[in-house]
């Protein structure tokens, strides 16, 4: 079993949808979780992270975690084309950034 | 004013051939990264160093080989060049904490 497994889409909602994104983990010594957001042809850049169970909100965006479960979601309310990109869930174990394991990442296009 | 810059953006090269790549972070961070992107978008960490040291050295073939002269570059040969090594090659950088700044990618494409 990989260690951070994550449904790769690709996901087409309307404009103004809320979306989920999911990812499950197996390692239990996984301490924190973050969400990347990936553009066409470009890096990674952090969109949230968080260190403990429950909701954290930023905007649009409310990341939730579940550690008795092992599952990460990504929640986006009113979805705007502008969110189109693939977007990847990372797991880390203390030491660092180094220990992040990224998911595959789910590719979401918002239509207009 | 560009964070974490990589060169070259492209490149397309002959099996068999060595090639580098270089990058530069201006954002004062102490660990550097190099992670490959496979045609699928999964991202693998392959080497980190922290403060020229490296720390991190994952299971990757020995045609790989980083270098870091200080701490705001890293750089990364590839030997022998094979199909297989296609990809985008990204450097990230972060400091002490679990935020890895990513440059935009260098797409490798070996024929």
């Amino acid at each position: 079993q990989k260690e951070v497994e994550q449904d790769p889409g690709p996901l087409s909602v309307p404009e103004g949808a809320i979306v989920s994104l999911n990812c499950t983990y197996s390692n239990s010594a996984f301490q924190y979780f973050m969400w990347y957001r990936q553009y066409s042809r470009k890096g990674p850049e952090l969109l949230m992270y968080t260190y403990s169970s429950g909701n954290k909100e930023d905007g649009r965006f409310t990341a939730q975690v579940d550690k008795s479960s092992k599952y990460i979601s990504l929640f986006i309310r009113d979805s705007q084309p502008s969110d189109s990109a693939t977007y990847l869930c990372a797991e880390g174990r203390p030491g660092g950034s180094e220990k992040l394991v990224f998911g595959k990442g789910t590719k979401l296009t918002v239509n207009p | 004013d560009t964070a974490v810059s990589q060169t070259p953006k492209y490149l397309v090269t002959q099996m068999g051939n060595d090639k580098s790549i270089k990058c530069e972070q201006n954002l004062g961070h102490d660990t550097m990264y190099w992670y490959k992107q496979d045609s699928k978008k999964f991202l693998k960490i392959m080497f980190s160093y922290n403060n020229k040291e490296l720390i991190i050295n994952e299971t990757v073939p020995n045609r790989f080989s980083p270098k870091s002269p200080d701490k705001a570059h890293l750089n990364l040969h590839i030997n022998s060049l094979e199909l297989g090594d296609s990809a985008v090659y990204f450097c990230a950088s972060s400091l002490g904490t679990r935020e890895l700044f990513f440059g935009e990618g260098s797409r490798l494409t070996v024929l």
